[in-house]
């Protein structure tokens, strides 16, 4: 079955490096994504990576695939007090199209 | 270019009441996806409607529907509303292609409270 898990909290200092963790547990994965909703608002995509890659960067994002522990990273460079979000991370499945959210992890920057 | 549309933001229904939340995708998607968020949760799935067919459907109950129209904005309805049915909803579109894992693109939602 599908089941994305995330550590709920992560407090870091501005100027850090910010590491999101999550796991999945579905071996047919196919899509990986981050999402960041901020407070009021949706979700807005930050990036993907497909099953096939172990790594993507884009800009002060890293995102880190390890599929033989099936875990996934997000890590935000240099963190800003506008990093300070909720951020989801999802899967979906060969064929599918709909994807499975974590409960996310909320980010807090402090100055 | 706009992102997706939702109305309205936010909503206040009394319990057995039926409500109506609308979606306009980008310009452009042809897909469009409803999920519930509950507080402290991520997005669960409700329907997913590509081309005005039905593609998916989540664990919800019937009293969840929802339609697609030739201009591809969509419709969810809620019928007997429950207190546990308070939650915002989130539209979210996909690009015009017809393949699966396609990225989604989310509205800011309706904050649906039951009273």
């Amino acid at each position: 079955g599908e089941d994305v898990e995330q550590s709920l909290f992560l407090s870091v200092r501005e100027g850090d490096s910010s590491v999101i963790n999550c796991t999945y547990t579905d071996s047919s994965s196919t899509y990986l994504y981050w999402y960041k909703q901020e407070p009021g608002a949706g979700l807005q995509l930050l990036t993907y990576i497909f099953s096939n890659m172990d790594m993507k960067q884009d800009q002060r994002l890293t995102v880190l695939l390890n599929k033989k522990d099936k875990h996934l990273s997000l890590r935000i460079a240099d963190t800003q007090t506008g990093d300070s979000a909720i951020y989801f991370c999802a899967e979906s499945v060969r064929g599918s199209y709909i994807p499975t959210f974590g409960r996310g992890t909320s980010l807090i920057v402090h100055p | 270019d706009a992102g997706v549309t939702q109305s309205p933001t936010h909503l206040i229904k009394t319990r057995g009441q039926q409500v109506t939340l609308r979606c306009s995708p980008i310009s452009g998607h042809k897909s469009v996806s409803w999920y519930q968020q509950v507080l402290g949760q991520g997005p669960q799935f409700i329907f997913q409607y590509y081309e005005k067919e039905e593609r998916g459907r989540g664990n919800f109950p019937d009293r969840f529907s929802a339609r697609q129209f030739p201009n591809y904005s969509s419709e969810l309805n809620v019928n007997a509303l429950l207190l546990g049915d308070s939650a915002l909803y989130l539209c979210a579109s996909s690009p015009k292609d017809d393949r699966p894992n396609q990225p989604q693109h989310f509205g800011d939602g309706t904050r649906l409270s039951i009273l």
